[in-house]
């Protein structure tokens, strides 16, 4: 199946600091990519859809200045969180979907936890 | 009305059981049936995929779409410890836009 990878897996930082977080598929191109945000134990929360090239678009609620999302390739998106505070702690996942194929490859997580 | 209704469980069975996760909708353009499973602190993992209705098995899973009742389900026969784990139902029509259920905590005891 497709492979998703993210970077980093774990990462922990001081409030009101930026942080990072790639996203690549390593074996498809992803015309689309998502980002989610998932509380312990409870569902995937869509925060945005972004297609290569494009400006991403955000769900509801979701401020756009804060978690900034950058698709610059078919096989790289990014999340910046910008001056993170520790509500944004969460499991942050990332998901590629190839043009033509209907379905999504997660990568597998990444765990921001601002202290 | 949610686009997709998912019992959360928790769901608990003994080693060798049968399973069976559903999951509702109501949006009748939905033409794309998923089902992930997600281990505790890991991304979802892609199990089954369906186009339109019918069945679709795979080893010890099955997975069921009936769009006439606008219902989908996924059977895990000879159910194992290392099946425990939440299972989520995705759907989508485009292919663009993605809907999940809110995901069943299944726990198979030995």
């Amino acid at each position: 199946g497709a492979v998703v990878s993210q970077h980093p897996s774990w990462v922990i930082c001081k409030s009101g600091t930026s942080v990072k977080i790639e996203c690549r598929s390593l074996d498809f191109q992803a015309t689309t990519m998502f980002w989610y945000r998932q509380f312990p134990k409870q569902s995937l929360m869509l925060m945005a859809t972004s297609n290569e090239g494009s400006k991403a678009t955000y769900e509801q609620g979701v401020e756009k200045d804060k978690f900034l999302i950058n698709h610059a390739s078919l096989t790289l998106s990014t999340l910046t969180v910008t001056s993170a505070h520790p509500e944004d702690s969460s499991f942050y996942i990332c998901s590629g979907a190839a043009g033509g194929t209907d379905t999504q490859y997660f990568g597998p997580g990444t765990r921001l936890t601002v202290l | 009305q949610k686009e997709v209704e998912q019992d959360p469980g928790p769901l608990s069975v003994p080693e060798g059981a049968i399973v069976s996760l559903n999951c509702t909708y109501s949006n009748s353009a939905f033409q794309y049936f998923m089902w992930y499973r997600q281990y505790s602190r890991k991304g979802p993992e892609l199990l089954m995929y369906t186009y339109s209705s019918g069945n679709k098995e795979d080893g010890r899973f099955t997975a069921q779409v009936d769009k006439s009742s606008k219902y989908i389900s996924l059977f895990i026969r000879d159910s194992q410890p290392s099946d425990s784990a939440t299972y989520l139902c995705a759907m989508s029509d485009t292919g663009n836009q993605f809907y999940f259920g809110t995901g069943t905590s299944l726990t198979v005891i030995p």
